[in-house]
């Protein structure tokens, strides 16, 4: 699969658990979000990196939440001492970030239980 | 920011009839138009998208129309089959200034027999 990918699929942690996430983007694309999804919503935007730079952080993003893009690849979503209200669907997409291709591909998602 | 609502938020059609699903954007600026496929567990999937500069496009089975002046756009389905269930999203972007797609909250689509 030559697709977004992410790891792991699923998450159970406990409240205050510190949890890390992995995206793995299509390998050309530059550019790299990260989206929370909970059940009945759609995708809400968190943050968008343009090769290692983060460009862009919602103001959803606390910060109990990091996230890294260390060489332009793959990007990882830390968050700290997780709460409930955080579970929810982390979907990874990436796009090639040329001028007029604006597509988005995403991954299948981490799926985060917090308890 | 962008606001992008969706309607209806469930839609139920018997398999051979069309689907409409309807989206309003609030910035005048937003260029770009995608739909998405959300099946159970599954990722996203791009299935159509449109840019502003045209009105309508057309893919087998799917369109997409955009009314520019009145920031509205809809993903027309003809023949729906039961493989068209699934949950669609409308987005909308600004590719000039804005990074982001901001989506609908989705619209979900059962195909009965």
């Amino acid at each position: 699969d030559t697709g977004v990918s992410q790891d792991p699929r699923h998450k159970i942690t406990k409240r205050g658990q510190n949890v890390t996430f992995r995206c793995d983007p299509i390998s050309e694309h530059n550019r790299l979000y990260w989206y929370r999804q909970t059940l009945g919503q759609g995708p809400e935007f968190l943050t968008y990196f343009q090769n290692e730079a983060q460009l862009e952080k919602s103001r959803l993003l606390s910060d109990r939440f990091s996230a890294e893009r260390p060489k332009g690849s793959f990007s990882t979503l830390e968050i700290q001492r997780t709460e409930q209200g955080d579970s929810a669907m982390y979907l990874c997409a990436s796009s090639l970030g040329d001028r007029g291709t604006e597509k988005l591909f995403f991954g299948s998602g981490t799926q985060l239980s917090v308890l | 920011g962008e606001n992008v609502e969706q309607h209806p938020s469930t839609l139920s059609v018997q398999e051979g009839d069309s689907a409409v699903i309807k989206c309003t954007y609030s910035d005048s600026a937003s260029n770009y138009f995608p739909w998405y496929k959300q099946e159970l567990g599954k990722r996203p999937q791009l299935i159509i998208d449109i840019r502003s500069n045209v009105g309508e496009k057309k893919d087998q089975r799917i369109a997409v129309t955009l009314n520019k002046t009145a920031k509205h756009f809809s993903l027309h389905i003809t023949e729906t089959q039961p493989e068209d269930s699934a949950v669609y999203f409308c987005a909308a972007r600004n590719t000039g200034t804005a990074s982001k797609l901001t989506f609908g909250t989705g619209t979900r689509l059962q195909v009965t027999l």
